[in-house]
């Protein structure tokens, strides 16, 4: 089964406290992505990568890194949480530019107090 | 910065009757579009993609797409309660990135 797993699904954790969030697919997709999503601003994209070893900035990337490793596996990176990123968390990937079906993740709920 | 905007509602709509979800967007070399399915705390799932101008119709969902206006709209025949939920719009110019609109909340009432 097609897959994209993320986690952990919900985490809280404290400020400052760094924290990796892992993504894995298993459709050998060469595309991945990060998203947040909070109320009233929608999906906003972190980081993406078109390839192993190659990542590029979205439209949302401070205070995380990311890495590409390998194919299957995009952890995103939070080196010191703060309580504005705070927010539902979405990993996805698909073939690549072309490819028209993006799978996500189910989500990670992730609260910095 | 490429935007996409929708109306966020929420849009109301009786049982049974059409419910027609806009979307417009500024990049004029956007090439492929599509409607995303949002239930609250879940993942979006796709529900149509559109790549040229027209309609294109899969069960009771149909996507419109006019190029030269910059629109795109999703309609949803015989609406029915399940459908309630959040339908994101989302533009790609066939680059890596994929720009959503922040989602129009739809509720259908029985």
């Amino acid at each position: 089964e097609a897959q994209v797993t993320q986690n952990p699904r919900y985490l809280i954790t404290v400020t400052g406290k760094k924290l990796t969030v892992t993504c894995s697919q298993n459709m050998n997709h060469e595309y991945m992505s990060w998203y947040r999503q909070d109320p009233g601003l929608g999906l906003r994209q972190i980081y993406y990568s078109m390839n192993v070893e190659v990542t590029d900035k979205g439209d949302v990337p401070e205070g995380y890194k990311v890495s590409r490793k390998e194919k299957r596996n995009f952890p995103l990176i939070l080196e010191s949480p703060s309580p504005n990123q705070t927010s539902l968390y979405f990993c996805a990937s698909r073939t690549g530019p072309s490819g028209n079906t993006i799978y996500f993740g189910e989500g990670s709920w992730l609260t910095v107090v | 910065q490429k935007e996409v905007e929708q109306n966020s509602g929420p849009l109301s709509v009786p049982e049974g009757a059409i419910a027609s979800l806009n979307c417009t967007y500024s990049d004029r070399g956007s090439q492929s579009f599509f409607w995303y399915r949002q239930y609250s705390g879940k993942s979006p799932e796709l529900i149509m993609s559109i790549y040229s101008n027209g309609d294109k119709e899969d069960g009771r969902f149909t996507a419109q797409l006019n190029k030269a206006s910059q629109y795109v709209s999703l309609l949803i025949r015989d609406s029915q309660p399940s459908d309630s939920a959040t339908y994101l719009c989302a533009v790609t110019n066939s680059g890596y990135a994929l720009n959503f609109g922040k989602g129009t909340s739809l509720l259908v009432t029985p």
